[in-house]
């Protein structure tokens, strides 16, 4: 499994951008970038995926470096409801998703 | 539809008592998997059915016993438990193979006493 480093903990303020960086430096060849995120007392949510191009959807976009040794999760406007741990996750889709420690978002409104 | 449920939300039990779990998935999803979550730490993988056969276990004691009678279900069943093992037990469900979407229903919160 791909090793991951995110930052603990960051704070927003309501209706500004937020950057979420994750350096994932072994990643394989075949690995996606995955993102979920874990709002307080519910279980993970899928928030995104991208292999090598940007990616956006309805809730975020996806930033992939070139080498693919890190990504960062962007939220265009965040809102007190984006407050979760989110997590960024290689994986290949042939196994299962190990979860790490995450980060920890505040919104401050 | 993207819904996992699970039942119950909460549950309490004694380390004598025999309880069961169970996660309920109706996205035709062949992969479906127990995580166990303890306070403010990411989920850990316990176990994984592919196709209604368990795949992976990852070196959980036996006082857990998972089961997947069908593809749209699966239950862990839970005897003679320790304190520790109080925990949120998150169920998830995926497509199988790339890229390996999961999704996850709410979680029990399960108290051990």
């Amino acid at each position: 499994d791909a090793k991951t480093t995110q930052p603990n903990s960051m704070e927003s303020n309501e209706e500004e951008p937020v950057h979420l960086p994750c350096n994932h430096s072994t990643i394989s060849g075949t690995d996606y970038i995955h993102w979920y995120r874990q709002l307080p007392s519910q279980g993970p949510e899928y928030v995104i995926h991208g292999l090598t191009s940007n990616v956006n959807n309805r809730m975020a976009s996806l930033a992939i470096a070139e080498d693919r040794k890190s990504s960062t999760l962007i939220l265009h406007r965040a809102t007190l409801r984006d407050a979760a741990v989110y997590y960024c996750i290689p994986s290949s889709g042939n196994t299962p998703l190990v979860f790490g420690k995450g980060t920890r978002l505040s919104v401050i409104a | 539809d993207t819904e996992v449920t699970q039942t119950p939300k909460h549950l309490v039990m004694g380390m004598t008592n025999k309880k069961s779990l169970k996660c309920e998935q109706h996205m035709g999803h062949r992969a479906m998997y127990w995580y166990k979550q303890k306070a403010k730490k990411p989920p850990e993988l316990m176990f994984v059915y592919s196709y209604e056969k368990l795949s992976i276990n990852e070196s959980v004691p036996s006082r857990f016993s998972p089961e997947c009678p069908n593809s749209s279900l699966l239950n862990l069943h839970l005897h003679a438990l320790q304190p520790e093992d109080s925990a949120l037990y998150l169920c998830a469900s995926s497509q199988g193979g790339v890229p390996g979407t999961q999704y996850f229903g709410p979680g029990t919160r399960l108290t051990v006493l």
